[in-house]
């Protein structure tokens, strides 16, 4: 099945700075590529997604890239401010509903 | 969001009992899912079901069996407790034709924890 690795597990960056979360994965199939933030005390909820044919995707201040060839994919937040410390999740799947999910990186930001 | 509904919400319970965890939606959702988070291991798969009377084993199976009792209902149940499946469970669901890349996006409940004492 399909394995995902993410670092750093913890990230802690002062207010304003960027935040880069890199995941790598072992099956050369897979096709979707989401993320999922969680907030203390909160449920896990998908932030930004690609899939396979797609090289980079940006949503304001987040935006995910994806290097086939590496086998590895990264979240990027910039400007960051407080309301982004949070747990983030990356996943994988070639089959959009069994995703496999990296450890989890725990993000903070200070003020 | 309450319309992934898990309960209870805390449990504290003993070796060798048996647990049962319920996860209702009114999302009208086909697929439903309980996963289990550990510190340090991230979300594992347990079980998902597609549809009533559709059960797959996920990736940590062992010890755990669900109901899919109605499209609404997905029930996991731990038949004899024990301490190392003390743990965060959340309840998932998806729409196969959901999400703004085409794919299934989950939408969680609130989670369950369970300790095992």
């Amino acid at each position: 099945g399909e394995n995902v690795e993410q670092h750093p597990s913890t990230l802690s960056v002062q207010e304003g700075d960027s935040a880069v979360i890199k995941c790598t994965y072992s099956d050369s199939a897979s096709n979707y590529f989401p993320w999922y933030k969680q907030e203390l005390g909160k449920r896990p909820q998908l932030i930004i997604d690609i899939r396979s044919n797609v090289g980079e995707k940006k949503d304001q201040r987040i935006a995910v890239t994806l290097n086939k060839t590496a086998k590895h994919f990264s979240l990027h937040i910039t400007e960051t401010q407080p309301e982004d410390s949070a747990v983030y999740f990356c996943a994988a799947t070639l089959n959009d509903y069994k995703l496999s999910f990296g450890a989890g990186t725990t993000v903070t930001v200070r003020a | 969001d309450a319309d992934v509904t898990q309960t209870p919400r805390n449990r504290i319970t003993k070796t060798g009992k048996r647990i049962m965890l319920e996860c209702s939606q009114t999302k009208g959702h086909d697929r439903m899912y309980w996963y289990r988070q550990d510190p340090g291991l991230g979300l594992r798969l347990i079980y998902y079901s597609f549809d009533v009377k559709d059960i797959n084993k996920g990736e940590i199976s062992d010890g755990y069996s669900v109901s899919r009792q109605a499209q609404a209902k997905f029930s996991l149940s731990l038949e004899s407790a024990i301490p190392n499946q003390t743990a965060l469970y959340f309840c998932a669901t998806s729409d196969r034709q959901g999400g703004h890349s085409g794919a299934n996006v989950l939408t969680f409940g609130a989670g369950s924890r369970l300790t095992v004492l």
